[in-house]
């Protein structure tokens, strides 16, 4: 058990829908990441809060957004999906901020387009 | 844009051999980071080693280092001595050096190594 909780397990939904994916980090980390990992393309970093703020960020969609609450669990918002959003979708926790320390990942949300 | 590129989906090494993996990278900046990173089965992402472009000296950790070619644009990792407990997914990743604001961070597609006993 990494400490990292991702809800929901599971999400089906159609073309054109909006869906919220939820991450609580380990107890003590500021640094919540989120990556996209898909068959064709592996993983794919898209962004970073640290302690409420955005840190990093990588080839994330314009359609997709995310944000990290005073409590520091983070929702990553995706909207006007599109079938090729079929992916699982990982959050991971760190202590630091600059991709020194461990990121501890979550089980994944996998989101499938009908 | 910055890109990464890891062109070895999949890797073998003999236990105690050396291997080395590939990493290219794109980027008009003239100051950033590289890292490679290790992903075991547990999923926990591990830094093996990261290089400051605006060091010539190849970062060195262990039985791992790095052969860095800023003009060429290559970043690749050597194992020395590879052991059973190095199988993993490895990572190839670039950083921009931005003071403040958000940085740019960009992963590769990553390789799996596998160490043969």
């Amino acid at each position: 058990d990494s400490g990292v909780t991702q809800t929901p397990k599971h999400l089906i939904t159609a073309t054109g829908q909006r869906v919220t994916l939820r991450c609580s980090p380990r107890s003590g980390d500021l640094s919540v990441y989120w990556y996209q990992q898909s068959l064709d393309q592996g993983l794919q970093f898209l962004i970073q809060y640290y302690n409420g703020e955005e840190r990093a960020k990588g080839n994330i969609l314009e359609r997709f957004s995310a944000q990290q609450f005073p409590d520091l669990h983070s929702e990553l918002n995706l909207s006007s999906l599109e079938l090729g959003d079929s992916a699982l979708y990982f959050c991971a926790s760190s202590v630091g901020e600059t991709g020194m320390s461990p990121q501890h990942f979550g089980d994944g949300t996998r989101l499938s387009i009908l | 844009a910055q890109t990464v590129t890891q062109s070895q989906p999949e890797m073998s090494v003999q236990e105690a051999e050396t291997v080395t993996l590939s990493c290219t990278y794109d980027t008009s900046e003239s100051d950033y980071y590289l890292f490679w990173y290790k992903q075991p089965p547990s999923r926990q992402m591990i830094l093996v080693i990261r290089q400051e472009a605006y060091k010539q000296q190849n970062a060195t950790e262990n039985r791992f280092s790095v052969n860095f070619q800023k003009a060429a644009k290559s970043f690749s990792l050597k194992i020395s001595d590879s052991q059973l407990g190095d199988a993993a997914m490895y990572f190839c990743a670039y950083r921009s050096a931005t003071t403040s604001g958000t940085y740019k961070y960009i992963f590769g597609t990553g390789t799996r190594l596998k160490v043969l006993a």
